[in-house]
């Protein structure tokens, strides 16, 4: 069974820090998936990341995938309060969808 | 709104009964997923249709069971309910399901065991 794990799990930061969440495996992904998810509501996508190295940026957040497909992370800079969420990073590692998702990220950014 | 429905929002229901969750794709999306979340677990991948086919499985227990219809709406159906299966379960759609497309998660059905 792969595991994904995330780190850290908990992290409560002010409002215009910046902050990192990583997500490792020890097993190659063909694609690699980041969400964030409220209270009460499903996980809703963020970035899909399929190449080795490959970065994305979406407005304030930064997202790499390793060289190597068995890690990513998820950069945040300068934080605001509306980024409150759970970050999940999910990996596939076959043809069809069958995803693996990590334990989650909770953070809090306090204003 | 991301476009999949599930029924009902909430169940209660006690342990050794039967329930039925119920999910609509966003139209269009041809591949059904299902997932449970819980406290301890996390989210888990149970089980992914496609136009109707089983496509892959995950961490599904042999007390649960669900398919996918022509019109494409999913069923996710759990028997002889235990405590430890109460969470929220959720579907989600994707265009084609593969894995570098998005996947629309609904707003979840919260299952309780008493």
């Amino acid at each position: 069974t792969q595991l994904l794990e995330q780190s850290p799990q908990f992290l409560s930061i002010q409002e215009g820090e910046n902050l990192t969440v990583y997500c490792n495996s020890s097993s190659v992904f063909s694609s690699l998936q980041w969400y964030r998810q409220e209270p009460g509501e499903g996980p809703v996508l963020l970035v899909t990341v399929v190449t080795g190295g490959e970065v994305k940026k979406l407005k304030r957040l930064t997202f790499q995938f390793g060289d190597a497909r068995k890690d990513s992370s998820l950069h945040i800079t300068a934080a605001q309060p509306g980024d409150t969420g759970l970050y999940l990073c999910a990996g596939a590692s076959d043809s069809w969808g069958k995803f693996q998702f990590g334990a989650g990220t909770q953070v809090v950014v306090t204003p | 709104d991301s476009g999949v429905t599930q029924t009902p929002k909430h169940l209660i229901t006690a342990t050794g009964q039967r329930v039925t969750l119920r999910c609509s794709p966003r139209s269009g999306d041809l591949s059904v997923y299902w997932y449970q979340q819980s406290l301890d677990q996390g989210l888990q991948f149970l089980i992914q249709y496609y136009n109707g086919e089983e496509r892959a499985k995950g961490n599904i227990l042999e007390r649960f069971s669900a398919q996918q219809f022509p019109d494409l709406h999913s069923e996710l159906n759990l028997s002889s309910l235990e405590l430890g299966d109460s969470a929220l379960y959720f579907c989600a759609s994707s265009v084609n399901g593969l894995p570098y497309n998005e996947q629309f998660f609904g707003p979840g059905t919260r299952l309780t065991v008493l």
